[in-house]
């Protein structure tokens, strides 16, 4: 069970927006960045978020994040066939002095 | 462009040592903005941190792992290393090398390599 929580699945229909949580507490969410990562089917993850809600050169903007207390979020707009993928968020956690990640969410594009 | 590509033995027997190496090409290890790391996921699973060195030898794991692990750098190779002695079943996974940018207080890995799975077999 992963520290930081993710819904397992989503969905959409192209076009639409969706969202994605990450739930934590007040040692990771709460006192650190949120990161995101894009895993497409049978590849390596991808660097989506970075510190909350920074993206990466070459990364659309129909990606964003967001943070509010010990919650992060991941949004995608004008959902394209090509979002399907798995999602991960991540984030330090002070308590346990390590990287933690979420448990990742399969987003599946209707 | 920066990129990493692990190699190693993808089958290892059970109560063996595994070795899984990084060779980095496009850039430097040395650089001091940077930190080299694994992670690694089991055949339909999440991510799991296993630990970051810095090109001085400064290492960093994940304190949930028992310690097993072993990660070394070496800079004339441009490559750093990932050692699992005592390997079980559980130890069966994709790994992967990546880079960190900044500290790991934001774990902001990238790139990554394409992965290796590594099993475990009895």
């Amino acid at each position: 069970q992963s520290v930081l929580t993710q819904p397992p699945s989503a969905s959409g229909t192209p076009g639409q927006r969706v969202a994605i949580s990450c739930s934590g507490s007040s040692s990771n969410i709460g006192s650190n960045n949120v990161y995101w990562y894009q895993q497409l089917p049978g590849t390596a993850p991808k660097l989506l978020i970075y510190r909350n809600n920074q993206r990466p050169s070459g990364v659309p903007d129909r990606f964003s994040g967001s943070k509010s207390g010990t919650s992060a979020s991941l949004a995608i707009s004008g959902l394209r066939s090509e979002d399907e993928a798995d999602y991960y968020c991540a984030a330090w956690d002070d308590s346990l002095s390590g990287v933690i990640f979420g448990g990742g969410t399969k987003l599946t594009v209707l | 462009q920066l990129q990493l590509q692990e190699s190693g033995p993808g089958l290892v027997k059970s109560s063996e040592t595994l070795s899984l190496t990084c060779s980095v090409s496009g850039g430097s290890i040395t650089s001091s903005s940077y930190s080299w790391g694994w992670i690694r996921q089991p055949p339909g699973k999440g991510l799991q941190w296993i630990g970051n060195i810095y090109y001085s030898g400064s290492t960093y794991y994940n304190p949930s792992l028992k310690s097993q692990f072993t990660i070394s750098v070496d800079t004339s190779k441009n490559h750093f290393s990932l050692k699992l002695s005592s390997v079980t079943a559980a130890d069966t996974a994709v790994y992967y090398c990546v880079r960190l940018l900044g500290a790991l207080q934001g774990p902001r890995f990238d790139p990554w390599g394409q992965g290796t799975l590594v099993t475990v077999s009895s």
